[in-house]
């Protein structure tokens, strides 16, 4: 079984600042970790995702995530943060050959 | 990297009519294929299942003969609401497997916006 807790489901940053998104997840085998990006009436792009070897994972648009297995999280970071990355994030985990499950997505705003 | 296609962006159809939604894997050949529903505001709701040549896993709450999914060929799947009732209304979205990925990673088309008058 697995699951992905997102917490906060809506985030509030001024441009230029930190990003972290935050997503924990739970699974019965090694994870592979997913971050999702969806723009509105649009389907959901890649932004970065973890399988095996190095831990901090660099992706798109300047975002990065780190896999810490003892803390079971998956947190999306971005130094500064841009209007452009007003969006709806999703962390999504999968086992392998298995279904992919989703977070509950979280809204970034960006405020000017 | 791996394209997938979705067809039509949006839609517009009378009650009791059938609209038809077209999945297409553009670059690579999609063994499973994945339809998911979004309502506003919330997160993707997993439908169905689709493996080429076999018949589609539907979730559990899901009509099966109201949501008719074929899988016809390794790059594509179609997903058919039949008899709509503007209850359907919303944003559908199609997901692609690569046959040669192990890690589960899904490539998404544009979406669906669906509604239903």
């Amino acid at each position: 079984a697995q699951s992905v807790t997102q917490l906060g489901s809506h985030v509030s940053v001024s441009e230029g600042a930190l990003v972290l998104l935050r997503c924990n997840y739970s699974s019965s085998v090694p994870p592979y970790l997913f971050w999702y990006v969806q723009y509105p009436n649009q389907g959901l792009q890649l932004l970065l995702k973890y399988t095996t070897g190095a831990t901090l994972v660099k992706g798109i648009n300047g975002f990065e995530a780190e896999f810490k297995k003892s803390e079971t999280s998956f947190h999306l970071t971005k130094p500064s943060a841009h209007m452009s990355d007003a969006a709806e994030y999703f962390c999504a985990v999968s086992g392998g050959y298995q279904k992919v499950t989703f977070g509950i997505g979280t809204k970034l705003q960006v405020i000017p | 990297g791996a394209v997938v296609s979705q067809h039509p962006s949006w839609v517009i159809c009378k009650s009791g009519t059938s609209v038809k939604i077209e999945c297409r894997s553009l670059d690579f050949q999609a063994t499973t294929m994945f339809w998911y529903r979004q309502f506003p505001k919330q997160s993707l709701m997993l439908m169905a299942t689709s493996n080429e040549g076999s018949k589609a896993t539907y979730e559990q709450g899901v009509e099966k003969d109201k949501f008719l999914i074929n899988h016809a060929s390794l790059t594509l799947s179609t997903l058919t609401v039949t008899s709509a009732h503007p209850e359907d209304s919303s944003f559908y979205i199609c997901s692609a497997q690569s046959g040669g990925s192990n890690t589960g990673e899904l490539f998404f088309g544009e979406g669906s916006r669906l509604t239903v008058l």
